[in-house]
């Protein structure tokens, strides 16, 4: 199966502008995660999507950092405007659950599979 | 509060001996733990994960990890390492939080593995 899809790979701003990053995950895959992983640090969630709702944003910086799955599918993550803290690389992740997620469930335990991320530069 | 901790930045080891890289891990309740692969400029991979059941967990490319839930560890292991496994290692555990669950990713550990 084709795995996430992000694009771009690479992208170097000047602070203050704004960014935008596109994920397609696998087909079938309700479950839509972006992290932000700075260099040194393990992945940090921003964002949660559950189809097309948002499950847990508690960690997305909301005065600059943005996101959308309107469709259920395929989502994008804007920044704007930049902060040179922001370089890091933004990964999209994608799971696999059903359709009603019950708390109890074994598709709780499955794995993401992730794409292989944006390295944002802001300079 | 769920935490994850991997205490060594970096692990050392000679192709052809074993490997160890360490996880700790803190939650409430019962936690689901994995173990993923980042190569450069390349995305996380998973190796393998412990949900229940048997405590040594096999996964891909001869890994394998146990699970012990008294220490709350989850140590990832291989007999023999190779140069190829050289790479950065990240533990992960999901857990019942306020809200659902959620996945919390350690700071990785290198590993490097000499010819």
């Amino acid at each position: 199966e084709a795995g996430v899809a992000q694009s771009p790979r690479y992208k170097i701003i000047e602070k203050r502008q704004s960014v935008a990053f596109w994920c397609n995950p696998i087909s079938g895959h309700a479950t839509l995660y972006w992290y932000q992983q700075i260099l040194g640090q393990g992945p940090k969630l921003l964002i949660q999507f559950q189809n097309n709702g948002v499950v847990d944003d508690s960690q997305l910086p909301k005065d600059r950092f943005s996101a959308e799955r309107l469709k259920g599918v395929d989502s994008t993550l804007k920044i704007q405007p930049a902060k040179l803290e922001d370089s890091a690389v933004y990964l999209c992740a994608s799971r696999r659950t059903p359709r009603t997620e019950r708390l109890i469930s074994p598709f709780m335990n499955t794995e993401a599979f992730f794409g292989q991320g944006t390295r944002l530069t802001v300079v | 509060a769920q935490s994850v901790a991997q205490p060594e930045d970096q692990v050392n080891v000679a192709e052809g001996n074993p490997l160890t890289v360490k996880c700790t891990y803190s939650v409430s309740g019962n936690p689901y733990l994995f173990w993923y692969v980042q190569y450069p400029n390349r995305g996380l991979q998973f190796l393998l994960k412990y949900i229940t059941g048997d405590n040594l967990v096999k996964g891909s490319y001869g890994f394998e990890a146990e699970f012990n839930k008294s220490q709350t560890s989850f140590h990832l292991k291989k007999p023999s390492a190779l140069v190829s496994d050289s790479a950065l290692y990240f533990c992960a555990v999901r857990a019942i939080n306020t809200g659902g669950f959620k996945t919390i990713f350690g700071a990785g550990t290198r590993l490097f593995v000499k010819a």
